[in-house]
């Protein structure tokens, strides 16, 4: 009964290479995110998806490229792999603003490597 | 200067030792506050929001400055799974959204 899921939960693959992430979670939230958590530990939101619609692009390279086909359901897109784009990719999602509950529920990350 | 700036530690601290983690953010528009846990090679969770009244919950309390811009964590009677890596986490997010920045965390070492 996992929440938020992704798959794969590692991936290894050559630069240049077009990879994807799926992301689905069983929550009814309305809101999905991706974060990348790099070598450092540090986390950054990348985009955020509310009922499909773009909300948030944080000045991501456009070699990356959301996809929500419904509310459900966000998927990550990256094409012409990086060394750089090594990295854990974790979906979220969180409920509707006006609720109580700012939480957002993480998966459990995709562990992203370019060799 | 980051947005959330914390101590990255390592806090090594013994059984039962009362710890004290503390952070501070740039943006006065900001609306909401955490503190998450992340185990390693795990992903966040939520592990209590952080109120300007301050909050409690168990052997954690949260506490808001918004003057200051600070805000701070306090563990008393540290168990050995208290040992993670804690995340201040402030949302700056306008009407309709949430944008949370996190802080690149303090990780918490609970020894024997």
């Amino acid at each position: 009964d996992t929440a938020v899921s992704q798959t794969p939960k590692y991936l290894v693959t050559q630069m240049g290479n077009d990879k994807s992430i799926k992301c689905e979670q069983n929550l009814g939230h309305d809101t999905m995110y991706w974060y990348k958590q790099d070598s450092k530990k540090f986390l950054k939101i990348m985009f955020s998806y509310n009922n499909k619609e773009l909300i948030i692009n944080e000045t991501v390279p456009n070699r990356f490229s959301p996809k929500s086909p419904d509310k459900a359901h966000l998927n990550l897109h990256i094409n012409s792999l990086e060394l750089g784009d090594s990295a854990v990719y974790f979906c979220a999602s969180s409920p509707p603003r006006h609720t109580t509950s700012y939480e957002q529920y993480f998966g459990p990350g995709t562990r992203l490597t370019v060799t | 200067r980051k947005e959330v700036e914390q101590d990255p530690g390592p806090f090594n601290v013994p059984e039962g030792a009362t710890v004290a983690f503390n952070c501070t953010y740039s943006n006065s528009a900001s609306q909401s506050f955490f503190w998450y846990r992340q185990d390693c090679r795990k992903e966040p969770k939520l592990l209590m929001s952080v109120y300007s009244s301050g909050n409690e919950d168990g052997r954690f309390t949260a506490q808001l400055n918004r003057a200051s811009q600070y805000i701070s964590l306090l563990i008393r009677d540290s168990k050995l799974s208290d040992s993670a890596t804690y995340l201040c986490v402030v949302n700056i997010g306008a009407y309709n959204t949430d944008k949370l920045i996190f802080g690149t965390g303090t990780r918490l070492q609970v020894f024997p």
